[in-house]
């Protein structure tokens, strides 16, 4: 079965630093998604990307967070200047009408 | 604002008995909807999707949608004590963006 692939599992960063989170999606899926999913809390829709561009953010996607998809397979969420309730796990999901896969996550620890 | 909305539970039912799992949405556009099952700490999990009006059974599990009401459920029938998780409704809109409810929490007492 196809999977993706996230890295990595966990990350601990200090208040203020800047974290990248990476994704290797399915090969032949255009749609890409970011989660977040706070400890306890729901999972919360954050970016969506297709053709290498953004296609939907939701308001809590804002000038801190950035996607990119350098090298066609690497699908990646910088965040900016963290924050303490950014910690969270993150899912990235390569959806494609009926088919959905998550990653297992990346949890992140702002300390 | 495209809402998905579920009761957080949780929901015990005992084992063998059936659990029904019950989601609102507020996009009349919504085109698909699936059910995933989340254990703690873990990625969601795909159960089903469903897109037409009515019934999809799956082995123990049918998903009912009235696109009318706006309304999805998932019923698992024979529950087992290996069901108990957290049950997210997920809706697409017509981009392909996918929203979640909060999720049910289920316990299947042996």
């Amino acid at each position: 079965e196809p999977e993706v692939t996230q890295t990595p599992s966990h990350q601990v960063t200090q208040m203020g630093q800047e974290v990248i989170l990476r994704c290797v999606p399915i090969s032949n899926h255009l749609y890409f998604y970011w989660y977040r999913q706070i400890l306890g809390q729901k999972v919360e829709f954050l970016v969506s990307f297709y053709n290498n561009e953004i296609s939907e953010k939701s308001e809590i996607f804002d000038d801190q967070f950035s996607v990119e998809r350098p090298d066609g397979s690497n699908f990646t969420l910088k965040i900016r200047s963290t924050k303490l309730e950014d910690s969270a796990m993150y899912f990235c999901a390569s959806i494609r009408v009926t088919e959905s896969f998550f990653g297992q996550g990346s949890r992140l620890s702002v300390v | 604002q495209k809402e998905v909305e579920q009761n957080s539970g949780p929901l015990s039912v005992p084992e063998g008995a059936i659990a029904s799992l019950n989601c609102t949405y507020s996009d009349r556009g919504s085109q698909s909807f699936f059910w995933y099952r989340q254990y703690s700490g873990k990625s969601p999990e795909l159960i089903m999707f469903i897109y037409s009006n009515g019934d999809k059974e799956d082995g123990r599990f049918t998903a009912q949608l009235n696109k009318a009401s706006q309304y999805v459920s998932l019923l698992i029938r024979d529950s087992q004590p290996s069901d108990s998780a957290t049950y997210l409704c997920a809706v697409t809109d017509n981009n392909n963006d996918m929203r979640f409810g909060a999720g049910t929490r289920l316990t299947v007492k042996p």
